[in-house]
């Protein structure tokens, strides 16, 4: 079975400033990878997703992540936060071909200070 | 094209009792997921439905069961509510590409 952990249950960074969400999985097979946004009593956005190919990909919002299969890692990161990022992150994991549902993270929650 | 509705967005109910909540998906998606969001477990997947058939089930008691329609519209139903049952149930409706677009929940609040 999967597992995903996100490091970092709460995240406070200044305006404007650059943010990482660290993101680890472990499995014993390909993962597809994807990192949701919540919002305050709203269902999950899909940011952004690693199926195969690149591994920077660029998502939705200006938001980025980094694939580093040897670190078993999907890091996501902003260069530059505005206030409307606050919300609740989460990563997740499948294996993709139907063959399973979502596994996530417990989830980083985004504080960003004016 | 109009995003994966679930009805109701609120339901209060007391331990014992049954209850439904129903999700339709984005048109021309056939497969349904849901999900349960508690502070505690987090995210946990509870089943998926593919052209009216179970295809995956996560690790819940055989109190939550679901159901899916021809026309990809799904219900998900939990008997016997205990408290633990209090949760926000996402329903989310997959493409091809293995991409999940999630509703805006159902809040369950069990007294």
């Amino acid at each position: 079975a999967q597992s995903v952990t996100q490091l970092d249950s709460q995240v406070p960074v200044f305006e404007e400033a650059p943010v990482e969400l660290r993101c680890n999985y472990s499995s014993s097979v390909s993962v597809y990878l994807f990192w949701y946004v919540q919002y305050p009593n709203q269902g999950l956005q899909l940011l952004l997703k690693y199926l195969s190919g690149s591994t920077l990909v660029k998502g939705i919002n200006g938001f980025e992540a980094e694939f580093n299969k040897s670190q078993t890692s999907f890091h996501l990161r902003k260069p530059s936060v505005h206030i409307s990022d606050t919300a609740e992150y989460f990563c997740a994991v499948s294996l993709g071909g139907g063959a399973d549902g979502l596994t996530f993270g417990k989830g980083t929650h985004l504080i960003i200070q004016p | 094209k109009a995003g994966v509705t679930q009805t109701p967005r609120y339901l209060i109910k007391t331990r014992g009792q049954q209850v439904t909540l129903s999700c339709s998906p984005i048109s021309g998606h056939r497969s349904v997921s849901w999900y349960q969001q508690t502070p505690g477990q987090g995210l946990q997947f509870l089943f998926e439905y593919f052209s009216e058939t179970q295809r995956n089930k996560g690790n819940f008691p055989g109190r939550f069961s679901g159901r899916q329609f021809s026309n990809s519209r799904s219900e998900m139903n939990v008997s016997t509510l205990e408290l633990g049952d209090s949760a926000l149930y996402l329903c989310a409706s997959k493409t091809s590409a293995d991409e999940q677009f999630f509703g805006p929940g159902t809040r369950l609040t069990v007294l």
